[in-house]
This record gives structure tokens, C-alpha cells and sequence, in this order.
């Protein structure tokens, strides 16, 4: 079975400050990982996603995240935060060839001035 | 991707009632999946919805509480048997998008119920 563990239920950054969202996983197979965002009152939006083409992975509004398998993690990283980052962020887990998603508690950024 | 249109949006029960969310889809799609996020928690899977065959459900959920039904590609319905408070939460439908096991799923808005 698969898991990730998102680390930090809310993380506070200033504008302009690097942002940084931690998930680790726990497979037995290789995984496939995901990042979604979640704005108020809406559903989930992929932000990005790592399916073993490339280990560094851009995604929309200027977020990436570096799959290192040494250190089963999957971090999510923005170099300069803006007022509209401020969501929930959702890692998630896919493996073994299913369509089931394993989704982590969440991490709520806040930005702030 | 796809687009996904969940009715009702929101909603307020009584408790013991039934409530049925609505899942429409843009284009055809094989499998389903109906989500619960409870208040300040992650997405949890409820079930697997497939075209023609019954309903997968995870551990923690049964078909009485949770009927669903998928008469077709494009549509599916999950329902919300007698309620309690425990029942508030925003339910979620999603579909998978193209590229098999490496595909995202897409979600809908979601359906937001409160249960007094």
C-alpha cells in the first residue's frame, strides 16, 4: 500500500519568500506523485505531477518539486511567494498501476505581507 | 482535461434525511471516483464508480450508507443515506484524465453539506 506524510499542517511565508511544502511517500513499487491546490470554497486544481519522465518537475504559477528517491520525498518549492499562493496544498500518491489516489493531510500556506 | 459539474454546490439537511449529489461530466470517461473531505481533513476515497457494473467501495464505506449509481459515461450520482452531523463534509467527484496509471485525476467544485 501507498502513503505520503505531508510534514507541517501550516506553513507561514512572507511575500516574496521561498515557499517550501514537504511530502514524503511510502511505496513499494514506483510511484507516481502529485501536487494539487485547493482555494477556498473550490475543488482540487494539479499543480503538477512526476511520472518518471524527469525527476525535476515545473507545474503551473511558477511551482516545481524534485522527486529524490534516496530520500523518498517529494517536495514542493516556489522561489518567490505571492499573496494568491495562499491555499491548502495536497500531495498524493498513485502506485502500482491502479487509478486509486492516495491523498496527504494537507499543508496550508498563508502568505503574508 | 475534463469538466466536471457537481450539483448541488452546497447544501443544509436535517439529520435522518437522504441527500443525492449530482456528477456531470464533459466527456466520457470509464471510471469515477467519489471523495469525502471532512471538516479541515484530507480527501478520503469512498468508491470507484464504473459504467455497467456495481460500485468499488473502500473500507469504512458501505453501499447502504453510500448508493451510488452510473447509468452512464458521462454521469454519476452519490447519495448520502440518513444522516448524522458526522455526515458534514464536501464530497467530491472526480474523473481520470488520459495517460492511464500516470493520468491526474480532475476534480469538480464539490458538494459542501452541513448536517444540523
Amino acid at each position: 500500500a501507498q502513503s505520503v506524510t505531508q510534514l507541517g499542517s501550516h506553513v507561514s511565508v512572507s511575500e516574496g519568500a521561498l515557499v517550501l511544502l514537504r511530502c514524503n511517500y511510502s511505496s513499494s513499487v514506483p510511484p507516481y506523485l502529485f501536487w494539487y491546490v485547493q482555494y477556498p470554497n473550490q475543488g482540487l486544481q494539479l499543480l503538477l505531477k512526476y511520472t518518471s519522465a524527469a525527476t525535476l518537475v515545473k507545474g503551473i504559477n511558477g511551482f516545481e518539486a524534485e522527486f529524490k528517491k534516496s530520500e523518498t520525498s517529494f517536495h514542493l518549492t516556489k522561489p518567490s511567494a505571492h499573496m494568491s499562493d495562499a491555499a491548502e496544498y495536497f500531495c498524493a500518491v498513485k502506485a502500482g498501476g491502479g487509478n486509486k489516489l492516495t491523498f496527504g493531510t494537507g499543508t496550508q500556506l498563508k502568505v503574508e505581507l | 482535461s475534463a469538466v466536471i459539474s457537481q450539483k448541488p454546490s452546497r447544501d443544509i439537511c436535517q439529520r435522518g434525511t437522504s441527500l443525492t449529489i449530482q456528477c456531470q461530466v464533459d466527456s466520457q470517461v470509464t471510471m469515477m471516483f467519489w471523495y469525502r473531505q471532512q471538516p479541515g481533513q484530507s480527501l478520503t476515497l469512498i468508491a470507484t464508480a464504473n459504467q455497467g457494473s456495481e460500485a468499488t467501495y473502500e473500507s469504512g464505506f458501505v453501499i447502504d450508507k453510500f448508493p451510488i449509481s452510473r447509468p452512464n459515461l458521462t454521469f454519476s450520482t452519490l447519495t448520502v443515506s440518513n444522516m448524522s452531523p458526522e455526515d458534514s463534509s464536501i464530497y467530491l467527484c472526480s474523473v481520470t484524465g488520459e495517460g492511464g496509471p500516470t493520468g491526474e485525476l480532475f476534480f469538480g467544485e464539490g458538494s459542501r453539506l452541513t448536517v444540523l
